[in-house]
């Protein structure tokens, strides 16, 4: 495709419930990046793949929270028991060199836990 | 305080204003600065780039950088109303990978 794409767009998870996040970065971009950006608030980085080398998870709130990039392509973040301070928009990133400052921005999944 | 500070706003201007958006830093290890801009619902977009200080020009578009007051502006000439949206600040170390990104700044440009 054209751009990162991430499904689903939305996502209303029960408190407690294991939810899974999906990122289709741009073709051949070796560099993805995950997001969380609460309301009124800029994004915080939370994870960074080289290829499926996950190098950098230092911004992982929780051990709740687990991301995977298997064939360094398409990648997953999970997030299991969900909590109500988890609700915010996960966006995704993708870039073509390992340190390329252009990182493309996909629309996000907006997560709602209730 | 935040590693980036960013006023968030809102700031309302008329179309065809000049308009300056500021963002202040800390770490002085930061040596790549980006403005995003956030329409609703949307995943940001980049818009300017730069190394290090100095200032960048595209179009409509002025990016500053001053680093010895750990200072960086975004200058929007002849504002439109699709310039209506919220702007990044975000910065990067050499080393580093994550962004840091300000708060952002909604801007609206009335017609």
């Amino acid at each position: 495709g054209a751009g990162v794409s991430q499904s689903p767009r939305y996502k209303v998870a029960k408190r407690g419930q294991d939810v899974a996040l999906r990122c289709d970065p741009i073709s051949g971009h070796v560099s993805l990046f995950w997001y969380q950006q609460a309301l009124g608030q800029g994004p915080e980085f939370l994870t960074y793949f080289q290829n499926e080398a996950q190098l950098d998870k230092s911004g992982l709130p929780s051990d709740r929270f687990f991301a995977e990039r298997p064939e360094g392509s398409v990648s997953t973040l999970k997030i299991q028991r969900t909590q109500q301070e988890d609700s915010a928009v996960y966006l995704c990133a993708s870039s073509l060199e390992s340190v390329d400052t252009e990182a493309f921005f996909g629309q996000g999944t907006r997560l709602t836990v209730v | 305080q935040k590693e980036v500070e960013q006023d968030p706003g809102p700031l309302s201007v008329p179309e065809g204003a000049i308009v300056s958006l500021n963002c202040t830093y800390s770490n002085s290890a930061f040596q790549y600065f980006m403005w995003y801009r956030q329409y609703s619902r949307k995943g940001p977009e980049l818009l300017m780039y730069t190394y290090s200080s100095g200032n960048k020009e595209d179009g409509r578009f002025t990016a500053q950088v001053d680093k010895s007051s750990k200072y960086i502006s975004l200058f929007i000439r002849d504002s439109q109303p699709s310039d209506s949206a919220t702007y990044l600040c975000a910065m990067r170390s050499q080393a580093g990978t994550a962004l840091i990104f300000g708060k952002g700044t909604t801007l609206s440009v009335s017609s």
